[in-house]
């Protein structure tokens, strides 16, 4: 069974630049998530979706970040303007909706810079 | 108040032998269920095990086990016959609600585990 798929792995952009991130869920998973991890941090929640609809986007700074999973398969991230803050690693994960533990399987990431 | 609390920001361990990662949590919901995580340095969060709420025995996979205290609200990792692949950030999670439609997952900050030859 083939993993998430994150690309690209790494993107260095300029503040006020945009950029975009790709996920690809593992197939069959209905829920799918995107984390900010900042250096030294745990991940941070941006945006859950369950199929195409989202579940929770509470802390998504809705001013720059926007996110969408038009076919209820593969997700887009897109930052506009970035930010010097913005620079983490930017993970996507998705779970089924079928057993109790509802464990999150993660992509390899895309670590963003932006100078 | 931190939904996931983990106090150990590193830890070392010989090799061979068992460590302890410490996890606590607070939620007021019933049902809840706990998960343990290893990033390598390559960056990928890998899942290791799994403990519900309303799960009786500890969870174990293989050389993880998660010692679960449900009144003191704490979920530690014990990780035994520690290996050299096993250097890495671990993370506690928590996952609330009923249902993948109302799931919320929280992360701890984690703890830095560096295995000694």
């Amino acid at each position: 069974e083939a993993g998430v798929a994150q690309s690209p792995r790494y993107k260095i952009i300029e503040k006020r630049q945009s950029v975009a991130f790709w996920c690809n869920p593992i197939s069959g998973h209905a829920t799918l998530y995107w984390y900010q991890q900042i250096l030294g941090q745990g991940p941070k929640l941006l945006i859950q979706f369950q199929n195409n609809g989202v579940v929770d986007d509470s802390q998504l700074p809705k001013d720059r970040f926007s996110a969408e999973r038009l076919k209820g398969v593969d997700s887009t991230l897109k930052i506009q303007p970035a930010k010097l803050e913005d620079s983490a690693v930017y993970l996507c994960a998705s779970s089924s909706s079928s057993g109790a533990a509802y464990e999150q399987y993660f992509g390899p990431g895309t670590r963003l810079t932006v100078t | 108040a931190q939904k996931i609390t983990q106090t150990q920001p590193g830890m070392f361990v010989q090799e061979k032998e068992a460590v302890t990662l410490d996890c606590t949590y607070d939620t007021s919901d019933q049902s809840y269920g706990l998960f343990w995580y290893k990033q390598p340095s390559s960056g990928e969060m890998i899942f290791l095990i799994y403990q519900g709420s309303y799960d009786e025995q500890n969870a174990t996979e293989g050389r993880y086990s998660l010692n679960f205290q449900k009144a003191r609200k704490s979920a530690n990792l014990v990780i035994s016959a520690s290996q050299l692949g096993d250097s890495a950030m671990y993370f506690c999670a928590m996952r609330e609600g009923r249902g993948y439609t109302g799931n919320q997952f929280y992360f701890g900050t984690g703890t830095s585990l560096t295995v000694i030859p």
